[in-house]
């Protein structure tokens, strides 16, 4: 299974609205309702920000969405602030009763 | 509270073996699925593969299958990861997470290993 594919890198300034998005196909991303988003800071580990593709855990900010159409997952996070900055990661289950991730995708705050 | 705690930094070398655990606290060890997920240097993470510490039922992803075992001893609420031969490939943080609702809600703090001569 290959991973799934991210962008490399987004970008926004304090504020404003970006969108990451998660390909796959459809043997997990467009399979399943079973998309994820985790957001790691340097050295740290991951923490989860959505689940079964749009639904946060408690504590994490509204700010903080999720969407799929077909093969394609987003997470959407509005009102960037600094604190925002980090690395971000899809995770999808797959058809072969495991899960793969994103490539993960470097959000900047500028 | 909920957590899972990991066995400290390792230093190997070449063809030796290893394994390294994950212990989870606060909540009924049994009745979640453990994943154990890689990352190398500077790069993603990568899901290796899950145990059912109840009745340890594993799945590896393809591209670990037979590089590494994953077992769990549900009596001392503790998944492992374990290699026969390492290589320095893979030197690696590696991460156990629970899975809960098909997403992994609770992480590990990594074990971080260095395969070098």
């Amino acid at each position: 299974q290959s991973a799934l594919t991210q962008p490399a890198s987004v970008s926004g300034s304090p504020g404003q609205s970006i969108t990451i998005s998660c390909t796959g196909t459809s043997s997990d991303v467009g399979g399943y309702n079973y998309v994820s988003w985790y957001q790691q800071h340097p050295g740290k580990a991951p923490k989860l920000m959505i689940y079964d593709v749009n639904n946060r855990p408690s504590g994490v900010s509204n700010r903080f969405s999720g969407s799929k159409s077909g093969n394609t997952a987003s997470l959407t996070i509005s009102g960037l602030q600094a604190e925002d900055e980090a690395d971000y990661y899809c995770s999808s289950y797959t058809s072969s009763s495991t899960w793969v991730f994103g490539g993960g995708t470097k959000l900047t705050v500028l | 509270e909920v957590q899972l705690v990991q066995s400290g930094a390792e230093v190997k070398k070449p063809g030796e073996s290893l394994k390294i655990s994950c212990m989870g606290s606060g909540y009924n060890f049994t009745n979640y699925w453990i994943a154990w997920v890689r990352q190398m240097p500077g790069k993603g993470l990568e899901c290796m593969g899950i145990i059912y510490p109840g009745d340890s039922d594993t799945r590896y992803s393809p591209s670990f299958q037979g590089q590494v075992t994953i077992s769990a001893d549900k009596s001392i609420s503790t998944a492992y990861l374990q290699w026969s031969s390492l290589k320095a490939s893979d030197t690696a943080m590696y991460y156990c997470a629970r899975a809960y609702s098909d997403a992994f809600d609770v992480w590990g703090q990594g074990t971080m290993v260095t395969v070098s001569s």
